[in-house]
Parts: C-alpha cells; sequence; structure tokens
C-alpha cells in the first residue's frame, strides 16, 4: 500500500526566509504527487501537482517543487515566506490507475508558522 | 472557492445518534470522494463515488454509508455515532483523473 511521509510536524520560519518542506512516498510505481494547503477553519486547496514530465514544478502563490524518483521525495519550496503563508500543508499522493484510480493518501501534515 | 458545497458547516450531536453530511459537486464533475481528517488519524479516504456507483472504498467504518444521487450529489450517513467519531468531514469532487477540488468541510461534534 502506497504511505506518505511529512516528517516535520510543525516548521517555524521568519517572514522572507526560504522555506522546505519534507515529503516522501513509497509506492510501486510513479505516483501522481500534490500539495494542498489548509489555512484554519478552511477546506484544501491545490498548491501543485506533478503527474509526470518535468520533475521541477510550479505552483501557486510562489511554490514549487521538484520530484526525485530515487529519493522518493516531493519536497515544497518557496524563496521567500510571507505571513500568509502560515497555514497546514499536506502532501499527498494518488493512484494512476485500477480500482482506486483517484484515491489520495495524505501525510500528517507540516503545520507552518511565520514570524516577522 | 472551489465550487465544492457542503452542508452543514457545523453540527453537533449525540452519542449513538445518526447524521447525514450533504455534498454537492463542482458543476460536470462526475467523481465525489469522502474523507475524515482527526486530530488521531490525520486525513482519510473513505470512499469514492462515480457517477452514481461505488467506485472505492478506503477505510469506512460499517456504521458509515454514503451514496451518490442521479443529480451527482452525495449524501455521507454516520450512525451510532460515538465520541470518536468528532471529527472534519470533506468532500471532493473530480472531472477525471486524480485531481481533486475540496469542499469547506463539515466539522461533526459528538457529545
Amino acid at each position: 500500500a502506497q504511505s506518505v511521509t511529512q516528517p516535520d510536524i510543525h516548521i517555524t520560519v521568519s517572514e522572507g526566509a526560504s522555506l522546505e518542506l519534507r515529503c516522501n512516498y513509497s509506492y510501486g510505481a510513479t505516483p501522481y504527487l500534490f500539495w494542498y494547503v489548509q489555512s484554519p477553519g478552511q477546506g484544501l486547496q491545490l498548491l501543485l501537482k506533478y503527474f509526470s514530465g518535468d520533475t521541477l514544478v510550479q505552483g501557486i502563490k510562489g511554490f514549487e517543487a521538484e520530484f526525485k524518483r530515487s529519493q522518493s521525495s516531493f519536497n515544497l519550496r518557496k524563496p521567500s515566506v510571507h505571513w500568509s503563508d502560515a497555514a497546514e500543508y499536506f502532501c499527498a499522493v494518488g493512484l494512476a490507475g485500477g480500482t482506486s484510480y483517484g484515491k489520495l493518501t495524505f501525510g500528517q501534515g507540516t503545520i507552518l508558522t511565520v514570524h516577522p | 472557492d472551489s465550487g465544492v458545497t457542503q452542508t452543514p458547516k457545523h453540527l453537533i450531536t449525540a452519542t449513538g445518534q445518526r447524521v447525514t453530511l450533504r455534498c454537492s459537486p463542482r458543476s460536470g464533475d462526475l467523481s465525489v470522494y469522502w474523507y475524515q481528517q482527526s486530530l488521531d488519524q490525520g486525513l482519510q479516504f473513505l470512499i469514492q463515488y462515480y457517477n452514481g456507483e461505488e467506485r472505492a472504498k478506503g477505510n469506512i467504518l460499517e456504521r458509515f454509508s454514503a451514496q451518490q444521487f442521479p443529480d451527482l450529489h452525495s449524501e455521507l450517513n454516520l450512525s451510532s455515532l460515538e465520541l470518536g467519531d468528532s471529527a472534519l468531514y470533506f468532500c471532493a469532487s473530480s472531472p477525471g483523473g486524480s485531481r481533486q477540488f475540496f469542499g469547506p468541510g463539515t466539522r461533526l461534534t459528538v457529545l
């Protein structure tokens, strides 16, 4: 069964600093990979996704993520964090086929705190 | 706004009771997914419907059931509620593939 690990439960950065949130997955083939953001009391908003092709993907709000097959990782990055980026971030894996096509498996989430 | 609506926004009920959560997908999306978000289990996939038929099941308890109606809205029924069922329940819809659009969720509190 596929699994997703986000090793950092909570990360604190200063506004303007760079950010990297880690995500490792376990799956037998190349999965579909996603990063979602959840603000307090809100639903999940898709930041970016990787299906195939270029391993560096650009998303909304200035985020990017790099798929590294050799490391089974899909880390999320942002060069300069804004206070409004404070939220919880989820990495997710989607299946590419079979009866569970479309089902997402989520990591435990990383809470990002931004200091002024 | 994702275009997915969920009602009610909040629900407070007692143990042993039954509740129904409702989800309206984005216009044209045939797939509906239900997820449960709790502090101890995180975000977990419950069940998926596609055009009225059950497509996949995840960690859904036997006390829970769902259906998708001809107009594509979906309902998640939770019965014999326990304290541990308190969670945020999300519905997501998809036009196909793995991209999903999430609703704002229904927060269920079981007292």
